[in-house]
């Protein structure tokens, strides 16, 4: 069964802190994704990458960054967390671009509070 | 840009009775459309994906529908049993050399036993 792994469930930072959020997928998958999710405003994209090395801001890149040293990996970072990052965050990778019956497969999410 | 919503934020429907999802998209160059059921505490799982030249495709107890008149779709899931019960999202892809999903926010359907 393919997987997309999120390092961790929950965390707690203090403000100012830099956070890393790691995903890690073991599909061979090209294409990786970071969502956040908040309640009333849904799924807003930050940041993919679409192969090694390569990276695009999405929506909401602000306060971001991301890395992707290996196929498989894809890492969310937060340079210095404010509490308006506190969120849900959500990793998603997928193999083609719109093709049938390869959606999008998503982790279980990484709540993270700021305090 | 693309913006994709739903009509409702909440559903409750009796467990056996059929249930409808509907979603309604802006961008007529999206060309690939996918349903996710999201239980609490889980991340978003793929349902069921349609591409714009289709107008219908079915899975086990879901149907999609596309209408792409007035670009809407629907999720239709057939005699709703209490494990249904989750946040349904659709996504729209914005059309070619787009590797961009938009979400909308959800419709949280609730079964009744």
């Amino acid at each position: 069964d393919v997987k997309v792994t999120q390092s961790s469930r929950y965390l707690v930072k203090r403000t100012g802190e830099k956070v890393f959020l790691e995903c890690v997928q073991d599909m061979d998958h090209e294409n990786m994704f970071w969502y956040r999710q908040d309640p009333g405003l849904g799924l807003r994209l930050i940041y993919f990458s679409y192969d090694v090395k390569m990276k695009e801001k999405g929506d909401i890149p602000e306060g971001y960054s991301v890395s992707r040293e290996k196929k498989e990996r894809f890492s969310l970072i937060l340079e210095s967390a404010s509490t308006n990052q506190t969120s849900m965050y959500l990793c998603a990778s997928s193999l083609f671009h719109g093709t049938l019956g390869n959606g999008y497969t998503f982790g279980s999410g990484t709540r993270l509070t700021v305090v | 840009g693309e913006s994709v919503g739903l009509h409702l934020p909440t559903l409750s429907v009796q467990e056996g009775d059929n249930s409808i999802i509907n979603c309604a998209y802006s961008n007529s160059a999206s060309d690939y459309f996918i349903w996710y059921k999201q239980e609490s505490g889980k991340g978003p799982q793929f349902i069921i994906d349609i591409r714009s030249n289709m107008d219908k495709r079915q899975g086990q107890r879901v149907t999609v529908l596309l209408n792409k008149t007035v670009k809407h779709l629907s999720l239709q899931i057939a005699a709703t049993q209490p494990g249904d019960s989750a946040v349904y999202f659709c996504a729209g892809e914005g059309g070619a050399g787009s590797y961009q999903l938009t979400f909308g926010k959800g419709t949280k359907l609730s079964v009744i036993p």
